[in-house]
């Protein structure tokens, strides 16, 4: 029940496109949504996050998409850049727990 | 202001032996994480400390002890080292619930 499940694995996008990762949970208790970012060498960094009293949370070209009765949310980067390859993890919590759960992870790479 | 350190940067070791990983943050955070983060795996989350004076198991915490020394300082005990337990080792602090995780930038251990 503390699972959260991440798709796709790897995903290659052209500059400019839009990028669309997706996560799934089944804590219903779950009430704090964050995606990290993490380039090679660095630790995991803050970079979007939404509670499930909203549908969307938009920080300029990082939108993130929840929808509660289907226990999903996914991230969209629009017009990627190379500069966004790296490995995003979606992460779920709740005011009940002390601690996040993540997801499996996504390696992201857009092409110039 | 650094934020999260942690020490060593790499380690090579040999099975069974023991070893200490060190982490500290400077931002006056109350609860303090251990992750290990594997191909494929995610962040898989060892121990945490809510608070100062209390530690917790998280999901892989077998083979593995923390000691929460200050509010500063949370460290990650390899007591017999194993093949099993190569990984990068992440260190992570937050201010409280549902608040952003900061990490440090990992220790890469291996054991041989």
């Amino acid at each position: 029940q503390q699972q959260v499940k991440q798709s796709p694995q790897s995903l290659i996008v052209q500059k400019g496109g839009i990028s669309i990762i997706n996560c799934a949970y089944e804590n219903t208790a779950f009430d704090y949504f964050p995606w990290y970012q993490q380039f090679p060498g660095k630790g995991p960094a803050l970079l979007i996050a939404i509670r499930p009293d909203v549908s969307e949370k938009k920080e300029g070209r990082f939108t993130i998409s929840f929808n509660k009765s289907a226990k999903q949310f996914s991230l969209h980067i629009m017009d990627s850049q190379p500069g966004d390859s790296a490995t995003y993890f979606c992460a779920a919590g709740g005011t009940s727990y002390g601690k996040l759960t993540f997801g499996q992870g996504t390696i992201l790479t857009v092409h110039p | 202001n650094a934020g999260v350190t942690q020490t060593p940067k790499f380690q090579v070791l040999k099975t069974g032996q023991s070893m200490t990983l060190q982490c500290a943050q400077d931002m006056n955070h109350n609860s303090m994480y251990w992750y290990r983060q594997d191909p494929g795996m995610g962040l898989r989350l060892i121990y945490y400390s809510a608070s100062e004076g209390t530690t917790d198991k998280g999901e892989v915490p077998n083979g593995y002890n923390v000691s929460r020394l200050n509010k500063r300082e949370f460290s990650l005990r390899l007591e017999s080292a194993a093949p099993s337990q190569t990984s990068v080792y992440f260190c992570a602090s937050r201010i409280g619930l549902n608040q952003p995780q900061h990490f440090g930038d990992g220790t890469r251990l291996s054991i041989l």
